[in-house]
């Protein structure tokens, strides 16, 4: 199976900086790679498909980069409702893998 | 609107089976790949299991593969997933999720399962 090795596992910001997550596939995976958020005991939610595409709805403040085996999500200017768990996901081969996750924490 | 909500967790011993079902509501379901997700307490996201919009394939992790199985009802706009000889590893919140060619693009609210003796 693929691994995916997202970094760093938490990080503390504050209101208006940028932030950068990253995430690495053990293999290739072209552009399949999804970012997710998730609050506290709310189900995720999809921000970013193949690899960069916002999904809709999404503040553009959200963006992806990234190709084969490297991805960054990009948090432009972090909001208060922004400070939450993110997780990557490849869904290039079954099975599909998550990142391990990376907790915003407010500073 | 699009929803899924997701029932049938609970308590359940090691060993022993339980059936998980998720009720799609406000798109057309049998366009649609569906898959479950689960979330161990306090811990990250495992992708469990796909069936794709007409039940032809199925696809699993390799932690369930031989004992959990994906179905579908597409005259019921129902996904399914039965769960067999179940262990304390298995103990997550399970989401049911709408798969696009791009991804996940809904989910459930979730419902518990608790292995335990």
């Amino acid at each position: 199976a693929i691994q995916m090795t997202q970094s760093p596992s938490s990080l503390s910001a504050s209101v208006g900086d940028r932030v950068t997550i990253t995430c690495r596939a053990s293999q290739g995976i072209r552009n399949d790679l999804g970012w997710f958020q998730q609050k506290p005991g709310k189900a995720p939610k999809l921000l970013i498909y193949d690899a960069f595409s916002l999904q809709s709805g999404v503040p553009s403040r959200f963006s992806g980069s990234g190709s084969g085996t490297d991805f960054t999500l990009t948090i432009s200017s972090l909001q208060p409702e922004d400070f939450a768990t993110y997780y990557c996901l490849q869904d290039h081969n079954y099975p599909w893998t998550f990142g391990q996750g990376t907790k915003v924490e407010i500073k | 609107q699009v929803q899924l909500v997701e029932s049938g967790g609970g308590v359940v011993q090691p060993g022993r089976s339980l059936r998980l079902s998720c009720a799609a509501s406000g798109f057309t379901f049998n366009s649609y790949g569906m898959d479950w997700v689960r979330q161990t307490p306090g811990k990250g996201l495992e992708w469990v299991a796909l069936i794709w919009f007409d039940g032809t394939k199925k696809y699993y992790a390799d932690s369930v593969k031989g004992r959990f199985t994906i179905s579908r009802d597409n005259s019921k706009n129902t996904l399914y997933l039965q769960m067999n000889s179940l262990r304390a590893e298995d103990t997550a919140v399970y989401y049911c999720t709408r798969v696009r060619e791009y991804g996940m693009d809904v989910w459930g609210q979730g419902t518990t399962v608790t292995v335990s003796s």
